[in-house]
């Protein structure tokens, strides 16, 4: 069965430090994949997607994710963290054998003055 | 331009009641969605609407049931409401069927069944 982790349910950064939030997922076949954000009280905003294309994807405000076949992962980083990235983010993955979006539980990102 | 619109933002109901969570989109998108959010566990979609007229059950459909009222609406009811069925409520649409486009989501529905 699909299964998507992501390590860490809070990490806590220093404004200006890296983001690092970490999603792996259990697939023998990539699948397609996806980091969301979700502010407080509101609903989930698409950051960027994987469907093959480049491992290296870019999304919006700053955020990118690399996905690493070798290593089943699909981590998303922010070289330098804003007040304003402070929200819960999930990964979620699609396999490519059927049509279901699997989400990971959720990391909570505190971004510290 | 709203987006997805879901009404109403809260709501506290005994067990047994029933009631029907509304979602409408302005995008003219075909394809809609309902998921709920329990603490931990991310989201899981309850049903969906791939376009008019057409509706699937997802991964947690027990308990609900749903319509595709017009391209715009989708709601869904809770018929006799358990306290399993606290949860956070989300309602999403995508321009097409295909799951990898982009799913824009509501501002959810808080729901508490005492």
């Amino acid at each position: 069965a699909q299964s998507v982790t992501q390590l860490g349910s809070h990490v806590s950064v220093s404004e200006g430090a890296l983001v690092l939030l970490r999603c792996n997922y259990s697939s023998s076949v990539p699948p397609y994949l996806f980091w969301y954000v979700q502010y407080p009280n509101q609903g989930l905003q698409l950051l960027l997607k994987y469907t093959s294309a480049a491992t290296l994807v870019k999304g919006i405000n700053g955020f990118e994710a690399e996905f690493k076949k070798s290593e089943t992962s699909f981590h998303l980083t922010k070289p330098s963290a804003h007040m304003s990235d402070a929200a819960e983010y999930f990964c979620a993955v699609i396999p490519r054998s059927f049509n279901k979006f699997y989400f990971g539980s959720g990391t909570k990102l505190n971004v510290k003055p | 331009n709203a987006g997805v619109t879901q009404t109403p933002k809260f709501q506290v109901l005994k067990t047994g009641q029933s009631m029907t969570l509304q979602c409408a989109q302005d995008m003219n998108h075909n394809s809609m969605y309902w998921y709920r959010q329990d603490p931990g566990m991310g989201l899981r979609l309850i049903y969906y609407s791939a376009s008019e007229g057409t509706t699937d059950k997802g991964e947690v459909p027990n308990g609900y049931n749903v319509s595709r009222l017009n391209k715009r609406e989708f709601s869904l009811r809770l018929e006799s409401a358990a306290p399993s069925q606290t949860s956070v409520y989300f309602c999403a649409s995508s321009e097409a069927a295909g799951w990898t486009d982009t799913q824009y989501f509501g501002p959810g529905t808080r729901l508490t069944v005492l």
